[in-house]
């Protein structure tokens, strides 16, 4: 079955603990994303990468890292996670940029206390 | 400033009724797509529609019809005789043809009482 994953699905951590949220896709995806929802803010772009080894920043980068050592997994990093952060995640993949859809994962609830 | 904006934050229709969800977007490229998807109250996001700006043809799928009018820069979203199933909240995306982020707006919560 086509799909996103995301790991874990939810989270409670304090703050400045290092954490990852693991995304992975199996329709071999070039494009993946990654996005924050909010109440009253819609979804806003953290990073995003066109393949492996290339990516960028969106509308939110900061307290965030992100790789892409494989096209299937796209793994987002919060090394000093805040209480900012505490917010809904969602990872996406696309098989191109900007004129494709997006498929989504679940979603990762973050609480950062 | 937003690139979408998506006005009405929240919506309340009876079954059976026609709803219009406003989407009104701002791009200086002459190439960009536009999306809506659906958040059903399950919290995933499901892909509706997509639209190139090249394309103004109106779409109609089942119930759903989108009117694109480059001349408001709108991408309206109507629904036409609402089910209770369609109470989700309801996203308007934007990429441009330059750059490869996409700009969403900030949602308008649909909910059709039975």
């Amino acid at each position: 079955e086509a799909q996103v994953t995301q790991n874990p699905r939810y989270l409670i951590t304090v703050t400045g603990k290092k954490l990852t949220v693991t995304c992975s896709q199996n329709m071999n995806h070039e494009y993946m994303s990654w996005y924050r929802q909010d109440p009253g803010l819609g979804l806003r772009q953290i990073y995003y990468s066109m393949n492996v080894e290339v990516t960028d920043k969106g509308d939110v980068p900061e307290g965030y890292k992100v790789s892409r050592k494989e096209k299937r997994n796209f793994p987002l990093i919060l090394e000093s996670p805040s209480p900012n952060q505490t917010s809904l995640y969602f990872c996406a993949s696309s098989f191109g940029a900007g004129a494709y859809e997006q498929y989504f994962g679940p979603g990762t609830r973050l609480t950062v206390t | 400033a937003q690139k979408v904006t998506q006005a009405q934050t929240e919506i309340s229709v009876v079954e059976k009724e026609d709803v219009t969800l406003d989407c009104v977007y701002e791009t200086r490229d002459t190439t960009y797509y536009l999306f809506w998807y659906k958040q059903p109250p399950s919290g995933e996001l499901v892909f509706l529609i997509r639209r190139n700006s090249f394309d103004e043809q109106n779409e109609i799928s089942g119930r759903y019809s989108w009117n694109f009018q480059k001349s408001t820069s709108s991408f309206n979203f109507t629904i036409t005789a609402s089910q209770v199933v369609d109470s989700a909240v309801y996203f308007c995306a934007l990429s441009e043809g330059v750059g490869n982020q996409f700009y969403f707006g900030t949602g308008t919560s649909l909910t059709v009482i039975p």
